[in-house]
Formats: C-alpha cells, structure tokens, sequence
C-alpha cells in the first residue's frame, strides 16, 4: 500500500529565504512522485514529477525536489521565496500497479514579507 | 484543450435531496479520477476508472455514492439522498495511460449541504 507523510501543516518563511517542504512516502514498488500546488478556490497544478532517471528534477516557478530512494523522501525547495509562492503544496505517490494518486495531508505556506 | 471541466462550480442543497457532479476529461484521456476535499480528511480518493470502467470504488463512503463513465468524454457523481457531512470540495481529474503521467485537474464542485 502506498502512503505519503508531509511534516509540517504549516511553514511559514520570509520573502527572498529558502524554502523546504517536506515528504516521505511509502510505496511497496518503485514509485513515481509528485508536487502539486493549490491555490485559493482553484484545481491543483502540477510543480514537478520523478519516474525514473536523474534523481535532481526541477520544476515550473524555480521549485525543484530530490528523490533520495534510501530515506523515501523528496523534499519540495525553492532557493528564494515569493510573495506569489504563498498556495497549499500536495505530495502524492502513484507507481505502475496503481495509476490513481495517493495524497499526504499538504502544507500551507506563507510567505512574509 | 480546455482541460478538464467539471460543472457546477458551486452547489447547495438541502439535505436528503440528490446531487449531481459532472466531469468532461481530456480528450484521449483513459484514466478519470474522483477526488474529494475537506479540512478533516484532505484530498481523498473516490474512484477511479479506466476505459470507462471503474477500477478500485473503496473510497466511495457508502451506498449513498455513485458513479458512473458512460463514455469516454462524460463522467457523472451522484449522492442521494445527500447529508450534511458530504459538503466538501470534489475534483475531477484525468490522464493518459503512461506509466508516471500526471493527474489533470479540473476547478472542483463545492456541494454545500444545509
């Protein structure tokens, strides 16, 4: 079974300061993973992904995750904060035997400025 | 593409009455996902299809919820008789069926129930 663990329901950082948003997961399988962002009343819109391949992947608005397979992570940073990064951040987990999205529980940033 | 299209934005109703969420995917898309939002439970999968058909129904709640795909363009979410309880967000989303493709989402329907 697949699960996602997001550490911290809220972060809160500074404009221009680095941000890291955390995520373990678990999956019995080789797992493709994922960041979406939410913000207020929208859908959610796809940041990055990882299937296979270089472990480094970068994403739209200068957010980029690594997946590191021997601590289940991947780890959501962003080198300097934006005022317009302030959204819901969503990890979720899928693999090749079950296609549907598993979700952890998000997290909230806020950006101050 | 328009993305996916879920209509209504927003619904209220009252209780016990029956409620009807409806979703357009991608053209070409074979997967259809629900989704449902809340603060207590975060973004729970409903279920989900494939070709039409559905694939794993164990997030459905309880007998109250359906769905249906009755083509590869239309996929409809009823609740009957509806409930306090069911006023969440609930997204409609799609993809291919490559391995690692990402789900699309649609805006979302929040049912508000009173």
């Amino acid at each position: 079974a697949q699960s996602v663990t997001q550490l911290g329901s809220h972060v809160s950082v500074s404009e221009g300061a680095l941000v890291l948003l955390r995520c373990n997961y678990s999956s019995s399988v080789p797992p493709y993973l994922f960041w979406y962002v939410q913000y207020p009343n929208q859908g959610l819109q796809l940041l990055l992904k990882y299937t296979t391949g270089a472990t480094l992947v970068k994403g739209i608005n200068g957010f980029e995750a690594e997946f590191k397979k021997s601590e289940t992570s991947f780890h959501l940073t962003k080198p300097s904060a934006h005022m317009s990064d302030a959204a819901e951040y969503f990890c979720a987990v899928s693999d090749t035997g079950r296609r549907a999205l598993t979700f952890g529980s998000g997290t909230r940033l806020q950006v101050q400025p | 593409d328009a993305g996916v299209i879920q209509s209504p934005r927003h619904e209220v109703t009252e209780m016990g009455q029956e409620v009807t969420l409806r979703c357009k995917p991608i053209s070409g898309h074979d997967y259809l996902f629900w989704y449902r939002q809340t603060m207590m439970r975060g973004l729970e999968l409903l279920i989900y299809f494939n070709n039409n058909v559905p694939i794993d129904d164990s997030g459905m709640p309880e007998d109250r919820f359906s769905a249906k795909m009755p083509n590869a363009s239309f996929s409809t979410l009823k609740i009957q008789p509806s409930e306090p309880r069911d006023s969440a967000v609930y997204f409609c989303a799609s993809s291919d069926g490559e391995g690692g493709t990402e789900a699309f989402f649609g805006q979302g329907t929040r049912l508000t129930v009173v």
